[in-house]
This record gives C-alpha cells, sequence and structure tokens, in this order.
C-alpha cells in the first residue's frame, strides 16, 4: 500500500515569513495530493490539492508542487499570518476506491 | 449547500460493546469514507461507501463495518469495542467520478473504558 513521510514535525516562523512543509510517497501511481489544516478540535478543511499531471498549482497564498520522479510534493505558505497557525496533513490517493493516505502532519506555529 | 454532518458529537463506551456512527453526505456527493484519527495522528482509511456498497477497506479487522443508505447517508458500526479503539471519527464525502475531492465532517469522539 501508499506510504506518506511528512517533515518537519513542527514548524516555527516569524509572521510575515514563508514556511514549507515536504512530503513524499512510496506508490508511482498515486495520482491525488490534497492538503488539509485541522484548527485543534475542528475537521481537517481541504486547502489545496494537486494532480499528478501538474507540476505546481497556486491558490493566493499558498501553493503547492509536486515532483512525480521524486514522488515527493510540497506546501508553501507566503507572508504567514496568525490564523495560518494549525495542523497541516498531506495526503496521497492511489485509487478513487483506496481512500487518502495521509502523512503524520505537520504543526505550525506563526510568532508574532 | 449543505456541508457534511455527523452524530453523535462525543460518545462513550465500555469495553466489549458495540457502537453506531452516523454520517450525512454533502448535498450533491454519493460517496461517503470513514476515518479513525488518534490523538496527533493523520486520519487513517477505514472504508468508503458507494452505491450502497463497500468500495474499499484499509487495514480494519471485520468488526469494523458500515451502511450506506439510498439518500447516500451512511453508518460506521464497531462491534467488540477495544481501549485502542478510542479516537476520533470522521466521515467525508465526495462524487466518485468527476472528482477526487474528499470533505470532511466534524467527527465523532469515542472514548472506551
Amino acid at each position: 500500500g501508499e506510504n506518506v513521510e511528512q517533515h518537519p514535525s513542527t514548524l516555527s516562523v516569524q509572521e510575515g515569513d514563508s514556511a514549507v512543509i515536504k512530503c513524499t510517497y512510496s506508490d508511482s501511481a498515486s495520482n491525488y495530493f490534497p492538503w488539509y489544516k485541522q484548527e485543534l478540535g475542528k475537521r481537517p478543511q481541504l486547502i489545496i490539492d494537486i494532480r499528478s499531471n501538474v507540476g505546481e498549482k497556486k491558490d493566493q497564498r499558498i501553493a503547492v508542487t509536486l515532483n512525480k520522479t521524486a514522488k515527493h510534493f510540497s506546501l508553501h505558505i507566503t507572508e504567514t499570518q496568525p490564523e495560518d497557525s494549525a495542523v497541516y496533513f498531506c495526503a496521497a490517493l492511489l485509487g478513487g476506491a483506496d481512500g487518502l493516505t495521509f502523512g503524520k502532519g505537520t504543526h505550525l506555529i506563526i510568532q508574532p | 449547500e449543505t456541508g457534511v454532518t455527523q452524530s453523535p458529537t462525543h460518545l462513550i463506551k465500555t469495553r466489549g460493546q458495540q457502537v453506531t456512527l452516523r454520517c450525512s453526505s454533502q448535498s450533491g456527493h454519493n460517496t461517503v469514507s470513514w476515518y479513525q484519527q488518534a490523538l496527533g495522528q493523520g486520519p487513517q482509511f477505514i472504508f468508503q461507501y458507494y452505491r450502497e456498497e463497500e468500495n474499499g477497506r484499509g487495514n480494519f479487522p471485520p468488526r469494523f463495518s458500515g451502511l450506506q443508505f439510498p439518500n447516500y447517508s451512511s453508518e460506521l458500526n464497531v462491534n467488540a469495542l477495544e481501549l485502542d479503539d478510542s479516537a476520533l471519527y470522521l466521515c467525508a464525502s465526495s462524487f466518485a467520478g468527476t472528482s477526487y475531492e474528499q470533505y470532511f465532517g466534524p467527527g465523532t469522539r469515542l472514548t472506551v473504558t
């Protein structure tokens, strides 16, 4: 089955700086890579996703890049704000019926 | 457009008991996936329901079972509860065929004592 590794487990950045979270996956057949943001006590919220036929996708301050050859993808958040503080999860989908395989999460802390 | 809802919010059960959790999918969605999220971990895929049948399953024992109804809502049943079953149970709805996007409900916090 698929295996997703996520780094770092905790990331602390100054407000206004950029944050980068990286994930690697094991199965080259995976074709969909979403990122979720989960605030304490709340549901995971889909913030951006990318399919395997695309190398980069951007939505305002967040962007995701995918390197299929190296089997890794990254989340980039620019101009970080206090409300960006949360746990971020990457995930990979092997096939429509297989369910998402999640990384262990990154606790992003935005320092004022 | 209504979002994904789950009930109950919290539940406390004793080891060996059985539990049923419920999920209503987002309007327009026909597929429901269930996940278990232990404290401090990412969600783990339990199974997926599409057209009222189990469509895919993760590494969970048969005592985890489910149903999907004609209105696309779903139930997760867990028999013979164990202490390690204590977790947040999340359902996610999606529309099979045109999109892989999954939207999560607020979850049910299950505590087994």
